[in-house]
């Protein structure tokens, strides 16, 4: 069964810095990858996702995330934060048969002005 | 489009009773999901359906039930409620195999 660690709990940047967010997985062969936000009492949104191809995704708001299978990564990135990009991120794998679903326990961002 | 909407937002229930959260989409996709969402916690898939007729167990499915007579709703069924039950419960449908996922805008539900 696939599974998915997001090391970092909670990260705090400044208005217009950079951005990384770290997620890795463990799954036997080429999985499915998403990144989804979730804003305060909202449901989630998708940001990015990986199937195959390519594995520099480009996604909405601004975001992108790159695929290293040698280490088992998918880490999302963003050049300059925005006030409106605090909110909960979560990092998640799905299996060849795109059914089962393993999310990781998020990390919260925090923009301070 | 609503999209996926769910009912009711909010619910309080006693130990021992049943409810049923109310999932329904209308972008005619043919899998839905349920998940539940913790405190700090991802969210963790209690079942999925793939079509009307068809459902299947996901990591957490002990303590539900669900059906798909239809292929715009998925109730989730609780049948005695308990304590751990008390979370924040999330539906979902995607158009087909691992597409994004579109979420409703949950219920949260507390056992007293």
């Amino acid at each position: 069964a696939q599974s998915v660690t997001q090391p970092d709990i909670h990260i705090t940047v400044s208005e217009g810095a950079s951005l990384e967010l770290r997620c890795n997985y463990s799954y036997g062969a080429t999985p499915y990858l998403f990144w989804y936000v979730q804003s305060p009492g909202q449901g989630l949104q998708l940001l990015l996702k990986y199937f195959s191809g390519d594995t520099l995704v480009q996604g909405i708001k601004g975001f992108e995330a790159e695929f290293k299978r040698s280490q088992s990564s998918f880490n999302l990135r963003k050049p300059s934060v925005h006030w409106s990009d605090a909110a909960e991120y979560f990092c998640a794998v799905g299996d060849n048969y795109g059914q089962n679903f393993v999310f990781g326990p998020g990390t919260r961002l925090s923009v301070l002005p | 489009n609503a999209g996926v909407t769910q009912t009711p937002k909010f619910r309080i229930l006693k130990i021992g009773q049943s409810m049923t959260l109310q999932c329904t989409q209308d972008m005619n996709h043919n899998y839905m999901y349920w998940y539940r969402q913790d405190p700090g916690m991802g969210l963790k898939l209690i079942y999925y359906s793939v079509g009307a007729g068809i459902t299947d167990k996901g990591e957490v499915p002990n303590g539900y039930n669900v059906s798909r007579s239809t292929t715009e709703d998925f109730p989730l069924r609780l049948e005695l409620a308990a304590p751990s039950q008390t979370s924040v419960y999330f539906c979902a449908s995607s158009a087909g195999l691992a597409d994004t996922q579109y979420f409703g805008p949950g219920t949260r539900l507390t056992v007293l």
